[in-house]
Formats: structure tokens, sequence, C-alpha cells
């Protein structure tokens, strides 16, 4: 099956700061979406992303889908952005996540 | 509209009970699928459902099932509880086919004892 790898497993900035996650699979996919896990364990949608770039206030998204990986950029962190950041993907199969990339903030 | 609702939120269960578990799916959505998390484990597909038949199952022993209604709420279900199935299990909906974005629930959190 698809095989994920995000990095790095953890990363901790200071509030203003800029990152970058990386997703990583292992075959060609037709979903592929970034989430963020929330405190009480819900997955909020952050883009569903199979090609291309996209972008939505602080936070945007490119996957290259020839090259086989997605980029999530968050500009200007701020403390509530800490969590998880899950990159999932899908053939014409069930997603399958990566490990996550747990972000932590700081004031 | 209103998104995934998953009950109950939170349960505790003791070792050799059955559990069942509800998702009611975004409306209109027909596919509606089972996730469970554990710290070890991350992340994991258990099975999912549409059009009241199972597409896809995971790799998950027999004591774990589900099923699918007409109007698409799915219950899970999972007997004989072990330690181990302490986890998050997480409920999602999607239209139909693959390719499409898929919404999760808040999720239900299981802790056998």
């Amino acid at each position: 099956g698809i095989q994920v790898e995000q990095s790095p497993p953890d990363l901790i900035l200071q509030e203003g700061a800029n990152s970058t996650l990386r997703c990583n699979f292992s075959d060609s996919v037709n979903n592929l979406q970034w989430f963020h896990q929330n405190p009480w364990g819900q997955l909020i949608n952050l883009f569903y992303i199979p090609s291309g770039t996209k972008q939505n206030g602080r936070l945007s998204a490119t996957t290259v889908a020839t090259e086989r990986y997605s980029l999530l950029y968050i500009s200007s962190s701020q403390t509530t952005d800490s969590g998880v950041y899950f990159c999932a993907v899908a053939g014409n199969t069930p997603l399958v996540f990566g490990k996550g990339t747990r972000l932590s903030v700081i004031a | 509209k209103a998104g995934v609702t998953q009950t109950p939120r939170y349960l505790i269960k003791t070792r050799g009970q059955q559990v069942t578990l509800s998702c009611s799916p975004i409306s209109g959505h027909r596919s509606v699928s089972w996730y469970q998390q554990t710290p070890g484990q991350g992340l994991q597909f258990l099975f999912e459902y549409f059009s009241e038949t199972q597409r896809n199952k995971g790799n998950f022993p027999g004591r774990f099932s589900g099923r699918q209604f007409s109007n698409s709420r799915s219950e899970m279900n999972v007997s004989t509880l072990e330690l181990g199935d302490s986890a998050l299990y997480l409920c999602a909906s999607s239209p139909d086919t693959y390719g499409n974005t898929i919404y999760f629930g808040e999720g239900s959190w299981l802790t056998v004892v």
C-alpha cells in the first residue's frame, strides 16, 4: 500500500516565525489532504490538494504529484497553530495517514 | 450545513464488554469511514461503507464490525473489549467516490479498564 512520511516529527517555533512541513508519499494519488488535529482530537481540514498550490490566510500548500511530495507552509505562526499536522493520501483506496508533525509555537 | 456527528464523545468500558459507536455523516454524503487513533499506531483505517455496503476493510480482528443504514448513518461495534482497544475512534464522511474531500467528526474517546 501507499507509504506516507512526514517531516520533521517535531517542531518548536517562536511566535511570528515561518515553517515548512513536508509530506512524501510512495505512489500516485488522487487525494491528498492536510489536517490539523486540535487538542480535543478533531481533525480539521486545512487543504484538499492532490496537485497544485492553494492558500488560505497564513497557510498555504503545494503538492508536486510527479515528484510525490507536498509541503505545508505556515507563516507568522501563532500559539493557536500548535498541535499535530497530518498529511493523508489515497489512490482509489481509503486515506492513509502519515505519523504527523507536532508543532509547538511559543509566545 | 451540519458536520459529521459522533456519539458518544467519551465512554469508559470494562474488559470483555462490547461497545457501539454512532456516526451521522454530512447531509448528502454516502460514504462513511472509520479510523482508530492510538499513540503507538497512529491513525489506522478500520472500514468504509458506501450505500450500506462495506467497500473496504482495514487489518483489524473480527471483533471490530460496522454497518451503514439507508440514511447513511453508520455504527461500529467492538465486542469483547481489550485494554488495547482504548483509543480515539474517528468517523469521516465524503460525498461518494474517491478523490473527494473527506470530513471528520470530533471522535469518540474510548477507555477500556
